[in-house]
């Protein structure tokens, strides 16, 4: 079955540590997005590519990093630059027709 | 900066209400408008909607979009405990694709 894997489930992270979030997904999709949930408020986008080896910056990119050497993954990294990390992060894929598939997500917890 | 705002933030059910969920946004370059169903992990897609009028159905739930007044409402009839979600508004731009969520709507349907 095509999908979007997102692992781990759950992360816990100590302060000053580098994580790294994956994202893989086998639909063929051109366009992947990482978004960041935190309680009460909507998905923010933190990157986004459009095609392999290039992405752009979403809206709150600061503290985080992502490559896209390959169509299928989309690692996600928090730096220890990122002071508050502590949130539900959601990898999604896109391509032409309907909206988005997204992933399970990864339960980031400092700690 | 575009702008997705929802409401009302939550709201507490009886099985077999109708609920009535809002959602307004104000994008530069409007591509579409989405709905999305959220329980715990990831967004479910439930509708797209590109025209003004045009209600879209699927079971008890359909939505419309008013692209005059920049707005769509999203409505459940007759609802179970397994509506109980937070349902999510996200606008897509012309640009990249790229979805501004709003902060969503918790709805909790009672038995």
């Amino acid at each position: 079955d095509g999908g979007i894997t997102q692992s781990p489930k759950y992360l816990f992270r100590k302060e000053g540590q580098n994580v790294t979030l994956s994202c893989e997904q086998n639909l063929n999709h051109d366009a992947m997005y990482w978004y960041r949930q935190d309680p009460g408020q909507g998905l923010r986008l933190i990157y986004y590519s459009q095609i392999v080896n290039d992405f752009q910056k979403g809206d709150i990119a600061e503290g985080y990093s992502v490559s896209r050497e390959k169509k299928e993954s989309f690692p996600l990294t928090v730096t220890s630059a990122q002071k508050n990390p502590t949130a539900f992060y959601l990898c999604a894929s896109r391509t032409g027709g309907i909206g988005y598939t997204f992933g399970s997500g990864t339960r980031l917890t400092v700690v | 900066e575009d702008k997705v705002v929802q409401s009302p933030l939550s709201l507490v059910v009886h099985e077999g209400d109708t609920v009535t969920l809002n959602c307004s946004y104000e994008v530069t370059n409007f591509r579409s408008l989405l709905w999305y169903k959220q329980e715990k992990k990831a967004p479910t897609f439930l509708f797209m909607l590109t025209s003004s009028g045009i209600e879209k159905k699927s079971g008890r739930l359909s939505s419309i979009l008013d692209k005059k007044e920049l707005f769509s409402i999203l409505n459940i009839t007759a609802t179970q405990t397994g509506d109980s979600a937070v349902y999510l508004c996200a606008v897509e731009g012309l640009e990249d694709y790229k979805l501004s969520f709003g902060a969503g709507t918790t709805v909790t349907v009672r038995a």
